[in-house]
This record gives structure tokens, sequence and C-alpha cells, in this order.
């Protein structure tokens, strides 16, 4: 069945560092759609970022992720990290548009220290 | 603008006890409404969707129930609680059909039973 991976559960950076989150997935469906949700402390999670075509970068808020389809995977990135960045990381599938379920990975605990 | 409301925001029930969360979504007519569910240390997987009022189909059987009594309602509730019913339950709306569209979530429930 579809999965996705986020190897790190949690991940501890010191402001200004780079952030890189992994996510890899597996799906039997050509046209995946990948997703980073963010879950703020006391907030509801909402949406970061949305795959685009295979190999295009997508942006949001200082945050970048690149659908690669080769390597079935799509890692969030950003320059530096900031203290407000302090946040659990979701990385989904929406494997099918035939229907409406997003598959998730068990999410990264990003930890930002000053 | 949509808003979502989801309650309680955390409940500690006993073994055997009923239970009923619930969310309401205002501003958006006819939703496809969701609920997600995390179980301590795992990954948020869905458990039922409905498209449209009095519809409610089950993705994952946990001896819940879910139903739509209107079109800007979804119930979850069980009549007896199980230990493994723990966690963390999140209510979800999109405003059209399809694992294309981007999820918005409630603030969740926090569920321990004990």
């Amino acid at each position: 069945g579809d999965s996705v991976t986020q190897k790190e559960g949690l991940v501890t950076l010191t402001e200004g560092l780079p952030v890189m989150l992994n996510c890899t997935y597996q799906t039997i469906y050509s046209n995946a759609f990948l997703f980073w949700y963010v879950h703020y402390l006391n907030e509801s999670p909402r949406l970061l970022l949305k795959s685009s075509t295979d190999n295009k970068r997508t942006e949001h808020q200082g945050f970048h992720a690149t659908l690669h389809k080769s390597s079935s995977s799509f890692h969030l990135q950003k320059s530096s990290a900031q203290l407000s960045d302090s946040a659990l990381y979701y990385c989904a599938l929406g494997a099918s548009s035939s229907f409406s379920k997003l598959v998730f990975g068990q999410g990264t605990s990003l930890s930002v220290v000053p | 603008a949509q808003t979502i409301h989801q309650w309680p925001v955390a409940e500690i029930k006993a073994v055997g006890s009923p239970l009923s969360l619930g969310c309401t979504i205002k501003g958006k007519s006819s939703p496809n409404l969701y609920w997600y569910w995390q179980a301590t240390g795992g990954t948020l997987q869905q458990l039922f969707y409905s498209i449209t009022v009095g519809q409610v189909e089950s993705v994952v059987q946990l001896n819940l129930s879910a139903s739509r009594p209107k079109d800007d309602q979804f119930i979850l509730s069980t009549e007896k609680l199980l230990l493994s019913h723990s966690g963390f339950y999140l209510c979800a709306w999109s405003p059209d059909w399809g694992s294309q569209n981007t999820l918005y979530f409630g603030a969740g429930t926090r569920l321990s039973v004990l």
C-alpha cells in the first residue's frame, strides 16, 4: 500500500543553521501529490507546501521542497532556521484524485534553539 | 472566511464509557469532512469521510462510528471506549473531492482512555 517515511523523529537545530527534513514515499500511482503540513503547539495543523510537477521546486514562507519522482522524495528545506520554526512537520501523500485521503508520515518534531 | 471548531480540546475517559467528539465548519457549503486519528507514537490515519449530509464512509475499523447530522457538523462517537482509542483526533475538511486538495484541520482533541 501507499506509505510515507520520515526518518527523523526529532531534529534539534541551532538558530541560523539550514533545515532539511527528509520525506520519502511509496505509491503505485504516477500522479501522486506530496504535502508538508506544519503543526505548531496549540494551533491547528496547516498546509505548508504542496508539490508541483516533477523536479519543480515549490516555496512558501521561506521553506522549499522539490518533488523527485525518480527517488520518491519530497524533502523540506530552509536556508536558515528560526526559533519560530519549532513545530511538528508532517509529510503526506495524496496518491490519487479518485479518492480523498492523505497518507501521513510519522512526523518530525523540529526544535530550533538559540 | 471558513472556520472549523472542534470540541472538546481534551478528554479523560474510563474504559467502557461512551464518547462523543464533534466539529463544526462555518463559511463553507457542502464541505468534504474527515476524521483523522493518531495513536501515541503512530501516524495520522483517516478514519471516516463524508461527502454529504447523512452519508459517512468508514476507512479504518476501530469500533468507532461517525455521523453527519447537518451539512456543517461531523460527530465521532462510540458507546464503549477501549484503551486503544487513546490518541489525538483531528477533524478536517476540504473544498473538493480528491487527494490533491488541501485539508483544513481543527485544533484536535486529545483523548486519554484509562
